[in-house]
């Protein structure tokens, strides 16, 4: 079956870290881009990052630069996003992307 | 970055009657090589995850009843909902994936009036 299952969202407190990872299957993972996109409990879709399919090609959106790093696995088929330095504004459902193939998300919440 | 433009914010349709939502991309998202749009349409309800209903702009995803249609090409796109039903209450966003970044329309809630 093809599917994306990500992982590794929690409870966090501002200034900490964490890192999601999405597990890919039932397709060429090492073939594809791939998109980290978050929302806001309430609100719209927001592209965060991306990586080509070596991983020599990766952007971020501006408000995560510098904070979180996306990374990719082929060998393991999987996505991972290192996120450091979280803010309360980083609270968000995180969701791993394919083209038009996202997984079910996966919570984040940064509070003291 | 292309932006997408979506509208109605909201949208509130009796039952049975047609509900149209509007997508404006601030440059095409129509590949000249492949003759594809590259626009897709999903459905998001509370606690869940986005639905694919369309892509390439009018390809009904797998599953989809046939009530859900996607139109338009280059910069505007329509989903309409030909006979609504209670069932597809829900947030509706359009999605371009033709160039990175990836961009979302603002969302269209769709409620029943």
């Amino acid at each position: 079956e093809v599917q994306l299952v990500e992982s590794g969202g929690d409870l966090v407190q501002p200034g900490g870290s964490l890192r999601l990872s999405c597990a890919a299957s039932g397709f060429t993972f090492s073939s594809y881009w791939m998109y980290w996109v978050r929302q806001v409990p309430g609100k719209g879709l927001v592209w965060v990052s991306h990586i080509n399919p070596d991983g020599s090609s990766i952007s971020y959106e501006d408000s995560v630069k510098g904070r979180f790093t996306i990374s990719r696995d082929n060998a393991k088929n999987t996505l991972y996003l290192q996120m450091s330095s979280l803010r309360a504004e980083d609270t968000a459902v995180y969701y791993c992307v394919k083209g038009t193939l996202w997984g079910q998300g996966t919570l984040v919440t940064v509070s003291s | 970055d292309i932006v997408m433009t979506q509208s109605p914010d909201s949208l509130a349709v009796s039952l049975g009657e047609r509900a149209t939502i509007n997508c404006k991309s601030s440059q095409s998202v129509l590949s000249s090589s492949s003759n594809r749009n590259y626009l897709a349409w999903y459905q998001q309800k509370p606690g869940q995850s986005p639905k694919l209903l369309i892509y390439g702009a009018s390809t009904r995803e797998s599953g989809v009843p046939d009530r859900f249609s996607g139109s338009g090409s280059g910069t505007d796109f329509t989903l309409t909902i030909s006979s609504l039903q209670a069932e597809d209450v829900a947030f509706y966003y359009c999605h371009q994936y033709y160039s990175n970044p990836v961009t979302f329309g603002g969302g269209t809630k769709v409620e029943i009036k």
